[in-house]
């Protein structure tokens, strides 16, 4: 079974823009989660979808959001990027959703904001 | 104020010997926890989990333990080999995931 994909794996962007990056589930998974790892804050929660609706939310700002796809794919949108957004991205699938079963991670996607 | 603090920002253990991972967190009214080990450029991947309901986890080389009184959480890996060489982040639920900001941990030779 092929594993949690995103893209992209690197991304460069300027204050002010904004970014969608992607991530595709493991076949079969029907919840994604979000994260953003940094140095100074460690591994943060973003939000969690399943079956297209979001179930759970961490304590980010409006400019976060995302949105889950039919197929289960899912993106998240980060608009008028600031310079602490620079961060790697991760999300991660579970089988039958919420965050208590087993994750998988994907790479991640390395965000960098100048 | 982080909720989950893991107070070692890095642990060397030898080969063989048992590795000791601490986690302290601030709510009673977490209920599920969880260890994940992250290598570089991977995400992290999930270890083991116990809920509140439990004192003790085992699997395999790797055990969790908790201490609700002290609001404590442990990860025991024995006996460590250079292959368990990462960051190990614990993990608490209450709806959402918070995440500790990690423990190096390296296992020597």
């Amino acid at each position: 079974k092929a594993g949690v994909t995103q893209t992209p794996r690197y991304l460069i962007k300027t204050r002010g823009q904004q970014v969608t990056l992607s991530c595709s589930p493991i076949s079969g998974h029907r919840s994604v989660s979000w994260y953003q790892q940094t140095p100074g804050q460690g591994l943060q929660f973003l939000f969690e979808y399943f079956s297209e609706t979001q179930r759970n939310k961490g304590n980010f700002p409006g400019r976060f959001s995302g949105r889950q796809f039919s197929n289960s794919r899912s993106e998240m949108n980060v608009s008028t990027l600031e310079l602490g957004d620079s961060a790697l991205y991760l999300c991660a699938s579970t089988p039958s959703g919420g965050l208590f079963g087993t994750q998988y991670f994907g790479p991640g996607t390395r965000l960098t904001v100048l | 104020d982080q909720q989950v603090k893991q107070n070692s920002p890095s642990l060397s253990v030898q080969e063989g010997r048992i590795s000791i991972l601490n986690c302290d967190y601030t709510n009673s009214m977490f209920d599920y926890f969880l260890w994940y080990k992250k290598y570089p450029a991977e995400g992290p991947t999930f270890l083991i989990s116990i809920s509140s309901i439990k004192d003790k986890n085992e699997d395999g080389r790797f055990t969790v333990f908790l201490n609700k009184s002290a609001k404590h959480l442990s990860l025991h890996i024995v006996p460590s080999q250079p292959g368990d060489s990462a960051v190990y982040f614990c993990a608490v639920s209450q709806g959402n995931l918070i995440f500790g900001k990690g423990t190096k941990l390296s296992v020597k030779p």
